[in-house]
C-alpha cells in the first residue's frame, strides 16, 4: 500500500535551518510529482513546493520562495524540504503529498511532521 | 495570484444536506479537487476533477463546478462528517492553490 512518512521536524530557533524528509513506499516513486504542504495552527492548507517526477523542475509558493528548497532522491524514494532562515510564522505541520500529473489531485498524503519555531 | 474563497463555517443537522462553496474567477474552467481533514489526521481527497469520487468515499459526497462557484454537497450528513473541507485548483502558472477551508459542524 502507498505510504508517505515524514520526518525531521522539531523545535528550532528563528534564523536556523531544518531539513525534512519524506520516505515513500508502495508505488513507483519516480513516476510521481511530489509536494510539500503545510498547515499552521488555526490556519488552512498552504502549498509550498513541487518537484517533478525526475527532479527536472521545481516550483515554490510565494510564502517560501528563496528560503525553502525541495529536492528528491529517486534511488532512495525520498523527497526533502530544506527550510532556511526559519521564522515564527513557519510553525506548522508539514505534509508531503503526491500527484500523478500536473492538474491532478493530491491522492496520498503523509501524516505530517511538526515544525515549531520558537524564540 | 488566484484566490479561492470558502465560507469559514457551515452548520447542518444530522440527516440534512450540507453545501460548501468554493468561489474563484471563472473556476468553472478549472478542475476542482476537494479534501477533508479531521484533527490529527492527514488530508484526504474526497472529490477530484470536479465530481469524481475516489473508491471508499460514500456516494453521499458529490461535487459540481460552474461559472464562478464550485460546490461540495454532502447528503444525509452524519456526525462523522465533521471536519475541515478544502477546495483546490491548479493556477495557470501550474501552481496548486487551496481555499481557506470550511469547518463543517454537525449540530
Amino acid at each position: 500500500q502507498v505510504q508517505l512518512v515524514e520526518s525531521g521536524g522539531g523545535m528550532v530557533q528563528p534564523g536556523k535551518s531544518l531539513r525534512l524528509s519524506c520516505a515513500a513506499s508502495g508505488f513507483t516513486f519516480s513516476d510521481y510529482g511530489m509536494h510539500w504542504v503545510r498547515q499552521a495552527p488555526g490556519k488552512g492548507l498552504d502549498w509550498l513546493a513541487v518537484i517533478w517526477y525526475d527532479g527536472s523542475h521545481k516550483y515554490y509558493g510565494d510564502s517560501v520562495e528563496g528560503r525553502f528548497t525541495i529536492s528528491r532522491d529517486n534511488s532512495k524514494n525520498t523527497v526533502y524540504l530544506q527550510l532556511n532562515s526559519l521564522r515564527a510564522e513557519d510553525t506548522a505541520v508539514y505534509f508531503c503529498a503526491r500527484t500523478e500529473q500536473m492538474g491532478g489531485d493530491f491522492d496520498y498524503w503523509g501524516q505530517g511532521t511538526l515544525v515549531t519555531v520558537y524564540s | 495570484s488566484y484566490v479561492l474563497t470558502q465560507p469559514p463555517s457551515v452548520s447542518v443537522a444530522p440527516g440534512k444536506t450540507a453545501r460548501i462553496t468554493c468561489g474563484g474567477d471563472n473556476i468553472g474552467s478549472k478542475s476542482v479537487h476537494w479534501y477533508h481533514r479531521k484533527p490529527g489526521q492527514a488530508p484526504v481527497v474526497i472529490i477530484y476533477y470536479d465530481s469524481d469520487r475516489p473508491s471508499g468515499i460514500p456516494e453521499r459526497f458529490s461535487g459540481s463546478n460552474s461559472g464562478n462557484t464550485a460546490t461540495l454537497t454532502i447528503t444525509r450528513v452524519e456526525a462523522g462528517d465533521e471536519a475541515d473541507y478544502y477546495c483546490q485548483v491548479w493556477t495557470s502558472e501550474d501552481r496548486p492553490v487551496f481555499g481557506g477551508g470550511t469547518k463543517l459542524t454537525v449540530l
